[in-house]
């Protein structure tokens, strides 16, 4: 079956600090990937996403970059702020068996301190 | 803006005891997703519906039903609650009936402590 694995953190950055967040996967077909972020005391929303291989998704500054040869859709960030702390979900939609499913990493809890 | 609401942000409720978890969405949304959220183990799917009346189950159904009866709301239910579904619950709806490129939109989610 499918599955994703991203480290649980915390990730702990100063402000203005660089983000790498790596996701890898494993799936059969052709899936999309998602990052979605958590902000605390709320539910998960759309970050970004890619839908084929060498897409880059992108929103408020944080990219990733679908990578089949290397099954990565790893998450960065030039310079992060106290106000991106918050738990990231990397995730990948199949639509195998005539609905969407998706298969959700463990989330990685980043704390950005001033 | 897709709107996903659920019933109640905390709930505490005694082993035992039947649970309705209540789900609304307003965007006309064909599919939607109950999940349940723990640390250490992300978001697992427990059940789906693609339509009004119809569900599918996830990967951890044990113990829980589900009911479609209308398009815009889908409930959860504990039949028995048991210590080990204290969770977080999450609500999420997507629009298209098939494809795997579609967004899901989520609840702000409900806290359950079962004592």
């Amino acid at each position: 079956g499918n599955s994703v694995t991203q480290m649980e953190g915390p990730v702990t950055l100063s402000e203005e600090a660089f983000l790498t967040i790596n996701c890898t996967y494993t799936a059969t077909g052709y899936p999309s990937l998602f990052w979605y972020v958590q902000y605390p005391g709320e539910g998960l929303q759309l970050l970004l996403k890619a839908t084929k291989a060498d897409d880059k998704g992108s929103n408020k500054g944080f990219e990733a970059t679908y990578r089949k040869e290397t099954t990565s859709f790893h998450l960065e960030k030039g310079s992060v702020q106290v106000s991106d702390s918050a738990v990231y979900f990397c995730a990948l939609s199949d639509s195998a068996g005539g609905y969407q499913k998706v298969t959700f990493g463990i989330g990685t809890k980043l704390q950005v301190i001033p | 803006d897709v709107k996903v609401t659920q019933s109640s942000r905390y709930l505490v409720k005694r082993t035992g005891e039947k649970v309705f978890l209540e789900c609304v969405q307003d965007m006309d949304h064909e599919n939607m997703f109950w999940y349940r959220q723990d640390p250490g183990l992300g978001l697992r799917l427990i059940y789906f519906s693609y339509d009004v009346k119809m569900k599918e189950k996830g990967d951890i159904p044990e113990g829980y039903s589900v009911s479609r009866e209308k398009k815009e709301r889908f409930s959860l239910i504990l039949e028995s609650a048991s210590t080990n579904q204290t969770s977080m619950y999450l609500c999420a709806s997507t629009l298209a009936l098939a494809g795997s490129t579609d967004t899901q939109y989520f609840g702000p989610g409900t806290r359950l402590t079962v004592l």
